[in-house]
């Protein structure tokens, strides 16, 4: 089983909709969780960044950690088709400098 | 908007032959990370500078991959010799420590 647990998709939603993407991890120890979005030939941009449980939001976009489920999730409200890309989370302990990565969810999202 | 810059963007060599990649970290970025990217494995690490100097290349195929930092603007990976089974998307990130990372956009390598 790997660290972390990412649906891998694909996600397709209409213009406007609300898109829900979501990883599970297994390591207790996980305490800086990050979505970044990486359109097509691109490199991992990063979105988010949160520090242990609770929410964040900016613009759009809100994030969300419950540890206790070991849960993250990533919301994007009224998505745009430019928001159609692959969402990837990710996280890290907090001494140490290696992040576990998800598979990545790929998202379209159609006008 | 700084940027981490890699070099070239697409290569496409022969089996058997040496592949240089370069990467250019963010101006006061202390930490250089080296991934690769398929679509059967995602993304894995594979090197990681911190202070120019080598901290973790356990992700490496030893016989055949080196990581270096010349210096603080110069990340380099070699193939040598490359292979079918290389093939990939390779990313260099740097950041400061404790900090996320910030991504190239990738050299895409394809070994015949």
């Amino acid at each position: 089983q790997k660290e972390v647990e990412q649906d891998p998709g694909p996600l397709s939603v209409p213009e406007g909709a609300i898109v829900s993407l979501n990883c599970t991890y297994s390591n207790s120890a996980f305490q800086y969780f990050m979505w970044y979005r990486q359109y097509s030939r691109k490199g991992p941009e990063l979105l988010m960044y949160t520090y242990s449980s609770g929410n964040k939001e900016d613009g759009r976009f809100t994030a969300q950690v419950d540890k206790s489920s070991k849960y993250i999730s990533l919301f994007i409200r009224d998505s745009q088709p430019s928001d159609s890309a692959t969402y990837l989370c990710a996280m890290r302990e907090s001494n140490d400098y290696k992040l576990s990565f998800g598979a990545g969810t790929t998202v379209t999202v159609r006008a | 908007d700084a940027r981490v810059t890699q070099t070239p963007r697409h290569k496409v060599t022969e089996m058997g032959q040496e592949v240089t990649m370069r990467c250019q970290p963010i101006l006061g970025h202390n930490t250089v990370f080296w991934y690769r990217q398929t679509m059967m494995q995602g993304l894995e690490l594979l090197a990681y500078f911190r202070n120019r100097a080598p901290l973790d290349d356990s992700g490496m195929p030893k016989d055949r991959f080196s990581a270096e930092m010349p210096d603080a603007t110069l990340a380099t990976l070699k193939i040598q010799p490359s292979e079918p089974r290389d093939s990939a998307v390779y990313f260099c990130a740097s950041g400061l420590v404790g900090s996320p990372l910030h991504f190239g956009n990738g050299t895409r390598l394809t070994v015949t």
